[in-house]
């Protein structure tokens, strides 16, 4: 079974700065990757997706992503950090007909 | 659009108490899925629905869960005698097609609190 982790459960960083939000996933076959945000008392909102093709997938506010098949990983970057995009960030993982599987989160805050 | 509609936002109960949350999915979207989300678990996965048929409910808990979606615009997750430990918060999703690759849309979240 499909299975994601997000090894940080906090990152800081300071605004204008660049930020990385890290996952590796486990599949057995080829994955569909997600990025989510949570702002608070808000439902997830979707970011960014890796289905196929570039390695480097674009999302919204900037935010990106690179797929590293070798590494197993699809890291969340985004070249300079603003104070709003302090949330909890959400990589989740897919294999063919089974549910996506979502890591624990990881707190981001920027700090002015 | 609207988006994924949830209701109520909130809801307080006393345990042993019927509970009926409800999600209006996106216009046009073919699957259906509820998540609850807790600090000790995260984001679970409970059910989902393709073309209002349940594909998937490994992830309800217990018996005393049940979801339905009897057309393509509505569906409900009951939780009967709700438990103390129920408290949540419990989302609604929907996505285009049945693709696997379709991202998810989120709708606010329903807070449970049992007591």
């Amino acid at each position: 079974a499909q299975s994601v982790a997000q090894p940080e459960d906090q990152v800081n960083v300071a605004e204008g700065n660049p930020l990385t939000v890290k996952c590796t996933y486990s599949v057995s076959g080829n994955p569909y990757l997600f990025w989510y945000v949570q702002y608070p008392n808000r439902g997830l909102q979707f970011l960014l997706k890796y289905i196929t093709g570039d390695n480097l997938v674009k999302g919204s506010y900037g935010f990106e992503a690179e797929f590293n098949k070798s590494q197993t990983s699809f890291h969340l970057k985004k070249p300079s950090a603003l104070v709003s995009d302090s949330a909890l960030y959400f990589c989740a993982v897919r294999e063919s007909n089974n549910d996506m599987r979502f890591g624990a989160g990881t707190r981001l805050t920027v700090k002015p | 659009d609207a988006g994924v509609i949830q209701s109520p936002r909130h809801e307080v109960t006393e345990m042993g108490q019927e509970v009926t949350l409800r999600c209006k999915p996106i216009s046009g979207h073919n699957s259906l899925f509820w998540y609850r989300q807790t600090m000790m678990r995260g984001l679970e996965l409970l059910i989902y629905f393709n073309n209002n048929v349940p594909i998937d409910d490994s992830g309800m808990p217990e018996d005393r869960f049940s979801a339905k979606m009897p057309n393509a615009s509505f569906s409900t997750l009951k939780i009967q005698p709700s438990e103390p430990r129920d408290s949540a918060v419990y989302f609604c999703a929907s996505s285009s097609g049945t693709s696997s690759y379709n991202e998810q849309f989120f709708g606010p979240g329903t807070r449970l609190t049992v007591l």
